[in-house]
């Protein structure tokens, strides 16, 4: 079974360009979960996907960070105009479903992407 | 509101030895506790979890966790570590019950780095 994949594994961008960050789940998986690390600090949950619907974008730092996932596929992260603090690892996390006993979910990662602004 | 504290940014262990990696939390609500690896060039792998039962809890490559309410700590350890357990650690926490809410809330990561 293919794991989480992400696109590209490396972006170095101009401040004020844009950026497009690509993250295919787990086939079959409903969940799909963005997050950034920051250079030397910790990750921090960006928004959570159920199907196709926002379930959860309270971590979305501003307007410049544009999340979509058409057809509850894969999932897009767009990040117009980037500025230099956006600069870090993005990583998207897939899981299946959530435990109805534990209402918790396993969350498989992908490799990150990491975002360089120059 | 969660947060999560490791708090050794790396720990350098000779091969063989045994290893512990630090993690404590704060929450006014019960959480799930989660300790994930990032092996050099991958991404996040689960090493284990608690959500209930007993404290300790074993998971891959030799790894276990203990969770201690009281002290609102969930340590990892591993009796013998090999080079190939250099890697970044990080403990992550999630809410119970998470009413919808099911996001990870991270640690700053523990580098172990393994002296041959």
């Amino acid at each position: 079974e293919a794991g989480v994949t992400q696109f590209p594994s490396h972006s170095v961008i101009e401040k004020g360009q844009t950026v497009t960050l690509r993250c295919d789940p787990i086939s079959g998986h409903d969940n799909l979960y963005w997050y950034r690390r920051v250079m030397g600090k910790e990750i921090k949950f960006l928004l959570h996907f159920v199907k196709e619907s926002k379930q959860d974008e309270s971590g979305m730092p501003n307007n410049r960070f544009l999340a979509e996932r058409t057809g509850g596929t894969y999932s897009t992260l767009k990040v117009q105009p980037a500025e230099l603090e956006d600069s870090g690892v993005y990583f998207c996390a897939s899981s299946q479903s959530v435990s109805r006993e534990y209402r918790t979910d396993t969350q498989y990662f992908g490799p990150g992407t990491r975002l360089t602004v120059l | 509101a969660q947060s999560v504290t490791q708090l050794d940014s790396q720990v350098p262990v000779f091969e063989e030895a045994p290893v512990e990696l630090r993690c404590n939390y704060s929450s006014s609500v019960s959480v799930y506790l989660f300790w994930y690896v990032q092996y050099p060039n991958q991404g996040l792998q689960l090493l284990l979890k608690y959500l209930s039962g007993s404290t300790l809890v074993k998971g891959i490559n030799g790894f276990e966790a203990e969770f201690n309410k009281s002290q609102t700590s969930f340590h990892l350890r591993k009796p013998s570590v090999h080079i190939s357990d250099t890697a970044e650690y990080f403990c992550a926490v999630s809410q119970v019950p998470n009413a919808g809410n099911y996001q990870l809330i991270w640690g700053a990561g523990t580098k172990l780095i393994i002296k041959p």
